[in-house]
């Protein structure tokens, strides 16, 4: 079985400031890892996704993922947040059929 | 526009009293999934369904049905909701890759539930 570790519930951070969500997953065999976003009073939308190849994906709204295999870990960072970043935050794993949360991270970004 | 429509977006029953939350695609996917979130568990998913008259359990699936008779739908059903079903619902879908899971997830704008 496959599980996802947010670590963080709730991330508050300064406008302009950088900004690491972090997130952790556990499985024996190997996994595609999502991030994704949603906005208040709406769905979630996909940011970014690593299926293969280069470990530092780049996605929507100037983020970036690493996906590091040794420390089983896909934080999510963004050099400089805006405002409008304000939103939780939920990395995914999938594997076959199964698609496994985290618990959210909550990032507040204040003016 | 590409979308997932759920209705209705809220929600107020009383125990007992069955109802149906709906779910429609406009972008031919086979594959669709219900999903419950609630505060500091994330999202877990209740059923899916890989194409038409094919629907799996999820995580969390007791309390609730579904059914697949076309393609485009999914509905869920709560024959006799409960308090503890009090929760925030998306239905979501993708296209279904042959040798994994690993097409995104389109969301709806979710439902929220409340049963008293």
């Amino acid at each position: 079985a496959q599980s996802v570790t947010q670590l963080d519930s709730q991330v508050p951070v300064f406008e302009e400031a950088p900004v690491e969500l972090r997130c952790n997953y556990s499985s024996s065999v190997s996994v595609y890892l999502f991030w994704y976003v949603q906005y208040p009073n709406q769905g979630l939308q996909l940011l970014l996704k690593y299926l293969s190849g280069s470990t530092l994906v780049k996605g929507i709204n100037g983020f970036e993922a690493e996906f590091n295999k040794s420390q089983t870990s896909f934080h999510l960072r963004k050099p400089s947040v805006h405002i409008s970043d304000t939103a939780e935050y939920f990395c995914a794993v999938s594997r076959r059929r199964a698609l496994t949360f985290g618990s959210g991270t909550r990032l507040q970004v204040q003016p | 526009e590409a979308q997932v429509t759920q209705n209705p977006r809220y929600l107020i029953t009383v125990t007992g009293k069955k109802l149906t939350v709906t779910c429609s695609q406009n972008m031919n996917h086979e594959y669709m999934s219900w999903y419950r979130q609630d505060p500091g568990l994330g999202l877990r998913q209740i059923y899916y369904s890989m194409n038409v008259e094919v629907t799996d359990k999820g995580d969390v699936p007791e309390g609730y049905k579904v059914s697949r008779k076309e393609k485009r739908n999914f509905p869920l059903i709560l024959e006799s909701p409960s308090p503890n079903q009090t929760s925030l619902y998306f239905c979501a879908s993708s296209p279904l890759r042959v040798r994994s899971y690993n097409s995104p997830l389109h969301f709806g704008n979710g439902t929220r539930l409340t049963v008293t």
